[in-house]
């Protein structure tokens, strides 16, 4: 089964509003986690990643949460704008592993004007 | 260099013919990803290439698949057979080993099989 999952299958909000993206996983030996958006039609893009030591990490209007007593993490959107409008799933990579992401099913985030 | 290149962007094939797809990765990038994505799903991982080497392979990568990445510059997927179920879309990320983790996906090649 999926290692990591989404609450929420579809988020809406208002322009100008913040927005949050809750994301669940269950593996332990998870070490590092990102976040993408991605456009229709276009592959995933790059927003913020944070290692297991971390809780908290910082971008550009975006803030990435990790809770990992209960193995959560949360992508954080500030002043949600219309270009902002996407799929975003987070991603895990396993300590040890080939470092390949494993992904959640996604989120669509709706801006509404 | 403008990025991870996918080719072709659309590729429409009858069940049962063959299919073969490319990748040129981030020139510097010795890591290349191969994955593939449903409709509303995430990326499933599938195979990656450290340099030439093809280090490890999904379940997911029945014997009909096959990739390769000969000089350790771009990949190729191949498909054999195709069937209604390997209708997705591919997506080829490429990264660095050591540092940073950070993937660069492409924009894949969208496959339909009718």
């Amino acid at each position: 089964g999926e290692s990591v999952g989404l609450h929420l299958p579809t988020l809406s909000v208002q322009e100008g509003d913040n927005s949050i993206i809750n994301c669940a996983y269950s593996n332990s030996a998870s070490d590092y986690f990102i976040w993408y958006k991605q456009e229709s039609g276009k592959g995933p893009q790059f927003i913020i990643d944070i290692r297991s030591n971390m809780d908290k990490r910082q971008g550009q209007r975006v803030t990435v949460l990790l809770n990992k007593t209960v193995k959560h993490l949360s992508l954080q959107i500030a002043a949600t704008q219309p270009g902002d409008s996407a799929v975003y799933f987070c991603a895990e990579i396993i300590s040890g592993s080939a470092r390949q992401l494993t992904f959640g099913s996604g989120t669509q985030l709706t801006v509404l004007p | 260099d403008t990025g991870v290149s996918q080719n072709p962007r659309h590729k429409i094939t009858k069940r049962g013919q063959n299919v073969t797809f490319r990748c040129d990765p981030i020139s510097e990038h010795n890591r290349l990803y191969w994955y593939r994505q449903t409709l509303g799903q995430g990326p499933e991982f599938l195979t990656y290439f450290q340099n030439e080497a093809q280090l490890e392979k999904s379940r997911l990568l029945s014997d009909r698949f096959s990739a390769e990445r000969p000089k350790g510059s771009f990949s190729t997927l191949e498909i054999q057979r195709t069937e209604q179920g390997d209708s997705a879309m591919y997506l080829c990320a490429s990264s660095f080993t050591t540092g940073g983790y950070g993937y660069t996906f492409g924009s894949g090649t969208r496959l339909t099989v009718v």
